[in-house]
């Protein structure tokens, strides 16, 4: 059965205190791994698609790397405007090519 | 701002009403989706649209009726609601549903934040 885990659920950081969310999945073939941002009351912001074990992208303090167990988003030197929750999904190798399962994110909170 | 527009933003309604949820995108994109979100919930999909038809129900029921007039277009049509259906809903769009190529990101709007009364 397909399935993501995010961990940990919530996250408190002091700003400028790097850290790492992590993103595990089991699924039938991965097809594309994805990182969202969520502001509360807004819709989820694309960050990043990751498509094989070994790669990274980096987008301002956010880097994303994927293994084929699991996926890591680590922020550097957060500031405030970091806050938000951050979702992962996985699109399945051998279900419909739109299926995203989402995990049920983490809330990153930096602390000025 | 997301390039993916949803109206009205909020949206109060009884059980007994009839409203529709409204959804564009001028990407070019030729997938749509209509998601549920439950407060500190994942996104829980609902309806794809690929190509103007549609290509996946999740088994949801049928007070809620999907419709998708034109390639830009997404429309949610509600009746006779459940208290337990209040939600923020979402729409998402992605280039080329085929299988072929996948791993398409979806893009999100900003949700219609439903209360049913």
């Amino acid at each position: 059965e397909d399935q993501v885990t995010q961990s940990p659920e919530a996250l408190r950081l002091q700003e400028g205190e790097s850290s790492s969310l992590n993103c595990s999945y089991t699924v039938s073939g991965l097809r594309g791994l994805f990182w969202y941002r969520q502001d509360p009351g807004k819709g989820p912001e694309f960050l990043f698609t990751l498509y094989s074990a070994g790669e990274e992208k980096e987008k301002e303090r956010l880097k994303a790397t994927l293994t084929k167990k699991e996926s890591f988003l680590h922020i550097t030197a957060p500031k405030p405007e970091d806050s938000a929750t951050y979702l992962c999904a996985v699109q399945p190798q051998f279900t419909g090519a739109n299926n995203l399962f989402f995990g049920t994110g983490t809330r990153l909170t930096v602390i000025p | 701002d997301t390039e993916v527009t949803q109206t009205p933003k909020h949206l109060v309604m009884g059980m007994t009403n009839k409203k529709s949820l409204k959804c564009e995108q001028h990407m070019g994109h030729r997938a749509m989706y209509w998601y549920k979100q439950k407060a500190k919930k994942p996104p829980e999909l609902m309806f794809v649209y690929s190509y103007e038809k549609l290509s996946i129900n999740e088994s949801v029921p049928s007070r809620f009726s999907p419709e998708c007039p034109n390639s830009s277009l997404l429309n949610l049509h509600l009746h006779a609601l459940q208290p337990e259906d209040s939600a923020l809903y979402l729409c998402a769009s992605s280039q080329d549903p085929s299988r072929n190529t996948g791993n398409q990101p979806q893009h999100f709007g900003d949700g219609t934040r439903l209360s049913i009364l």
